[in-house]
């Protein structure tokens, strides 16, 4: 079975700081993985995917990912934040029959 | 182009009632998901529909029926409600579902669910 692990509850950056997101994922084959962001009160908007190929993806915002096999890792980063990235965010794994979000990562931006 | 769309926005029920909730994916769109998210905590799978057959359910009791039309839309029932179904039922569309989930879902605002 899929499990997804987001170590961090809770990460405050300034604005214009860099960002990393952890997010580290056990699944027996190939994943599919996926960040997600969501905004208080919105539904979920899909960041950036890896289905296989590059390992380091590009996604909508200046987010960007990269897969790591051998630490079953797929970190979220941006170079510098801006208080609109302000949000909670979900790594998630897909496969099979059954698609999993982790426990997401509170964003804050101080000004 | 519309995006997913859910409705209602929001509904209050109490303990031991049925709700039906509705969704209806975006044009062209042949596979739709189901997940329950608990205030605070990330989004739990519970059904994907894929061609009005059920593809995929995640660990939620037989309270918990789903249904897909053939337009695609589709309808999330839970019987004898708990108050700990209270919680946000987001619906997801995705192109297809044949493939399990290596495709990009498509998340509505979501049904706001409170069980008094």
């Amino acid at each position: 079975a899929q499990s997804v692990t987001q170590p961090d509850i809770h990460i405050t950056v300034s604005e214009g700081a860099s960002l990393e997101l952890r997010c580290n994922y056990s699944y027996g084959a190939t994943p599919y993985l996926f960040w997600y962001v969501q905004s208080p009160g919105q539904g979920l908007q899909l960041l950036l995917k890896y289905f296989s190929g590059d390992t380091l993806v590009q996604g909508i915002k200046g987010f960007e990912a990269e897969f790591k096999r051998s630490q079953s890792s797929f970190n979220l980063r941006k170079p510098s934040v801006h208080w609109s990235d302000a949000a909670e965010y979900y790594c998630a794994v897909g496969g099979g029959q059954n698609f999993v979000f982790g426990p997401g990562t509170r964003l804050s931006v101080l000004p | 182009d519309a995006g997913v769309t859910q409705s209602p926005t929001h509904l209050i029920k109490t303990r031991g009632q049925q709700v039906t909730l509705r969704c209806s994916p975006i044009s062209g769109h042949k596979s739709v998901s189901w997940y329950q998210q608990v205030l605070g905590q990330g989004p739990q799978f519970i059904f994907q529909y894929y061609e009005k057959e059920e593809r995929g359910r995640g660990n939620f009791p037989d309270r918990f029926s789903a249904r897909q039309f053939p337009n695609y839309s589709s309808e999330l029932n839970v019987n004898a409600l708990l108050l700990g179904d209270s919680a946000l039922y987001l619906c997801a569309s995705s192109l297809e579902g044949s493939g399990g989930f290596g495709n990009i879902q498509y998340f509505g605002a979501g049904t706001r669910l409170s069980v008094l």
